[in-house]
């Protein structure tokens, strides 16, 4: 079965400093991809970053990058120089091919940038 | 690009009443996804659809809940009768295609009382 670990509930972070919220996933599956979600107060869940299973590099948004390291299935969402506008909940989220075409979301981290 | 739209944003009905919500996908997009989120839980997924056909809907709580797509745009779900524990966040997402790799765009929900 395919499930995601988010054990981060909240994180705080100062502005202008990075943060990483950790992500660990667990699959049989050889190909997936794992995305992270933003869900600002608003609601609305605002899709950040993609990671392939087989994608050599990792991937980079702006100041969103993943940090995949297969083996240890870990996908940490890095946030470079937080603004307060991140403050938001954070979901890692994977696709595989056995899961169908479902996204198994994680219960999500809370950050909080502070002044 | 108009992104997916939800109606309503927020409903709040009896035990026993009907709430039908409404969901409308990017425009192109085949593939419609309803997911639930229930307070302090992971965001869940209900049922895929390909056009109008339902591909997958294992993830459908009971059948008091029916979800439809005619014509292959917008997409309805219906709670009737309602039940307290049917309280949530109700997202709806869509993408072009079903490859795992695909990002799923999700509309900004809607939250659901029942009360």
């Amino acid at each position: 079965a395919q499930k995601i670990t988010q054990t981060q509930p909240g994180m705080f972070v100062q502005e202008k400093e990075a943060v990483t919220l950790d992500c660990t996933y667990d699959t049989s599956d050889p190909s997936y991809g794992l995305f992270w979600y933003k869900q600002p107060s608003s609601g609305e869940m605002i899709f950040l970053i993609y990671q392939g299973s087989y994608d050599q590099q990792n991937a980079t948004e702006g100041r969103y990058s993943l940090n995949f390291q297969k083996a240890r299935k870990s996908a940490n969402l890095v946030i470079s120089a937080s603004q307060l506008g991140d403050s938001a909940m954070y979901f890692c989220a994977m696709r595989g091919m056995t899961g169908g075409f479902k996204t198994i979301f994680g219960a999500g981290t809370r950050l909080f940038v502070k002044a | 690009e108009a992104g997916v739209t939800q109606f309503p944003s927020h409903s709040v009905i009896e035990k026993g009443q009907t709430v039908t919500l409404r969901c409308d996908p990017i425009s192109g997009h085949d593939n419609l996804y309803w997911y639930r989120r229930v307070m302090g839980k992971e965001i869940k997924f209900l049922l895929h659809f390909v056009k109008e056909s339902k591909q997958d809907e294992s993830g459908m709580p009971n059948n008091r809940f029916l979800a439809e797509r005619t014509g292959g745009t917008y997409s309805t779900l219906k709670v009737q009768p309602a039940e307290l524990e049917d309280s949530g966040v109700y997202f709806c997402a869509s993408s072009p295609d079903r490859a795992f790799t695909d990002t799923q765009y999700f509309g900004p929900g809607t939250r659901l009382t029942v009360l």
